[in-house]
């Protein structure tokens, strides 16, 4: 069974402060996406990283994918009150398992203006 | 452009009893995935339709099952409801059998 824990599972921090996320499993995915979820609403891509090592940016977020694929972290810099929400990563499987995400706990971002 | 579309977005049903949820992928789209996500829980996966054959499933009982119409539309049904059931249905669309997926708001159940 593949498993991800993300960590923290929850961060409240003030508008302008840095911060990171983390994805950690042992096992090894053939890709790994980052999702925001509000509340009331279903989860919505932010990323897909696929190559070991990847660094992607999109805007003040930046994703970085482990060089072994079993780890990623996602880097906000300074913090806006729009980014508070759970932020869930999930990886897909190898083979004939690729359809299918496994997601972490997730972790709920609140920055206080 | 209409995203995943999902019916009925709340429902409360009492133990023992049937609910079937239902979604609408994005127009074009082939392939639909449903997933639970129980409150402070990440989504997990129940199902996968591509093209109307079940491509996966989950670790969920026999309870639970699901179809695709021609329309790629997808019913997914939940017999014999226990407590435990109670949680956000998310269903997900995307072009092919495998990539992002695009999820519509989901349908929370509530088990009475």
């Amino acid at each position: 069974t593949q498993l991800l824990e993300q960590s923290p599972q929850f961060l409240s921090i003030q508008e302008g402060e840095n911060l990171t996320v983390y994805c950690n499993s042992s096992s090894v995915f053939s890709s790994l996406q980052w999702y925001r979820q509000e509340p009331g609403e279903g989860p919505v891509l932010l990323v897909t990283v696929v190559t070991g090592g990847e660094v992607k940016k999109l805007k003040r977020l930046t994703f970085q994918f482990g060089d072994a694929r079993k780890d990623s972290s996602l880097h906000i810099t300074a913090a806006q009150p729009g980014d508070t929400g759970l932020y869930l990563c999930a990886g897909a499987g190898s083979g004939g398992s690729n359809y299918k995400l496994t997601f972490g706990k997730g972790t709920l971002l609140t920055v206080n203006p | 452009d209409a995203g995943v579309t999902q019916s009925p977005t709340h429902l409360i049903k009492t133990r023992g009893q049937h609910v079937t949820l239902r979604c609408s992928p994005i127009s074009g789209h082939k392939s639909v995935s449903w997933y639970q996500q129980v409150l402070g829980q990440g989504p997990q996966f129940i199902f996968q339709y591509y093209e109307k054959e079940e491509r996966g499933r989950g670790n969920f009982p026999d309870r639970f099952s699901a179809r695709q119409f021609p329309n790629y539309s997808s019913e997914l049904n939940v017999n014999a409801l226990l407590l435990g059931d109670s949680a956000l249905y998310l269903c997900a669309s995307s072009p092919q059998a495998t990539g992002e997926l695009f999820f519509g708001e989901g349908s929370r159940l509530t088990v009475l």
